[in-house]
C-alpha cells in the first residue's frame, strides 16, 4: 500500500514562501509511469491541482501558478516538494500531495493515493 | 473556477439510488477520460472511478461511472448512511493543460 504524507508550516506571512515535502512510503518516486502531484483545496471549496513532478523527473505546473512555483524531488529520501513564492491570503488551504497514474500515456491522470492533507494559513 | 460542472447536492433514502453528472466540454470529458473521487468531510479524497467506469481493487460495485459526450455520471445504487459525503469528477483539460475537477455534490442519505 502506497502512503504519503504532508509536511511543513501551517502558517506562512504573506509575501514569503510555502514550503511543503511530501514523503512517500511503499512506492519509489522514481520508478514506474507516476506522477507526484500537489492539490489544494481552499475551505469549503473544491480541489485545484497546482502541478506535478514525473517519475523521470520533468515537471508540469499549472499554468495560473506557474510563475510563482517550483515542484522538486529528493530520490535520497524519496521525498518530492513544493515552493509557492510570495504567497498571499488566497493561498490558503489545505494542500494535498497524491500518486497519479496515465492511463493511456495521453494525459489521461487519476489520482490513486493521496495524502492526510496539511492546512497552510496565510493571514491577510 | 472549475471547468467542470455537477449539481451541488443530491439526496435519496437509505437503498435508493443517486446519479451525479459532470458536465464538462470537448477539451476536458469530451476526448479524455474521467475519474470519481469520494471526499467524506475532514478527510482527503478517494478514488471511486477511473477511465470512465473502471473501479478500483476494493471499490464496492454499488459505484458506477459512465460518460457520453461531454457529460459523465456516477451512480451510487444501494445507498447507505456511509456514502453521505462530496463527491468530485476530474478529467485533464487539453486547452488548460491542467487537471481540473467539478465544482463538486454533496450527497445526502435522508
Amino acid at each position: 500500500q502506497v502512503q504519503l504524507l504532508e509536511s511543513g508550516p501551517g502558517l506562512v506571512k504573506p509575501s514569503q514562501t510555502l514550503s511543503l515535502t511530501c514523503t512517500v512510503a511503499g512506492d519509489f518516486i522514481t520508478s514506474g509511469n507516476y506522477c507526484w502531484n500537489w492539490i489544494r483545496q481552499h475551505p469549503g471549496k473544491g480541489l485545484e491541482w497546482i502541478g506535478y513532478i514525473h517519475s523521470s523527473g520533468s515537471t508540469y505546473n499549472s499554468p495560473p501558478l506557474k510563475s510563482r512555483l517550483t515542484i522538486s524531488a529528493d530520490t535520497s529520501k524519496n521525498q518530492f516538494s513544493l515552493k509557492l513564492n510570495s504567497v498571499t491570503a488566497a493561498d490558503s488551504a489545505v494542500y494535498y500531495c497524491a500518486r497519479a497514474r496515465d492511463s493511456s500515456g495521453y494525459y489521461d491522470y487519476n489520482f490513486d493515493f493521496w495524502g492526510q492533507g496539511i492546512l497552510v494559513t496565510v493571514p491577510s | 473556477q472549475s471547468v467542470l460542472t455537477q449539481p451541488p447536492s443530491v439526496s435519496a433514502a437509505p437503498g435508493q439510488k443517486v446519479t451525479i453528472s459532470c458536465s464538462g466540454s470537448s477539451s476536458n470529458i469530451g476526448n479524455k477520460y474521467v475519474s470519481w473521487y469520494q471526499q467524506i468531510p475532514g478527510t482527503a479524497p478517494k478514488l471511486l472511478i477511473y477511465d470512465n467506469n473502471k473501479r478500483p481493487s476494493g471499490i464496492p460495485d454499488r459505484f458506477s461511472g459512465s460518460k457520453s459526450g461531454t457529460s459523465a455520471t456516477l451512480g451510487i445504487t444501494g445507498l447507505q448512511t456511509g456514502d453521505e459525503a462530496n463527491y468530485y469528477c476530474g478529467a485533464w483539460d487539453t486547452s488548460l493543460s491542467a487537471s481540473v475537477f467539478g465544482t463538486g455534490t454533496k450527497v445526502t442519505v435522508l
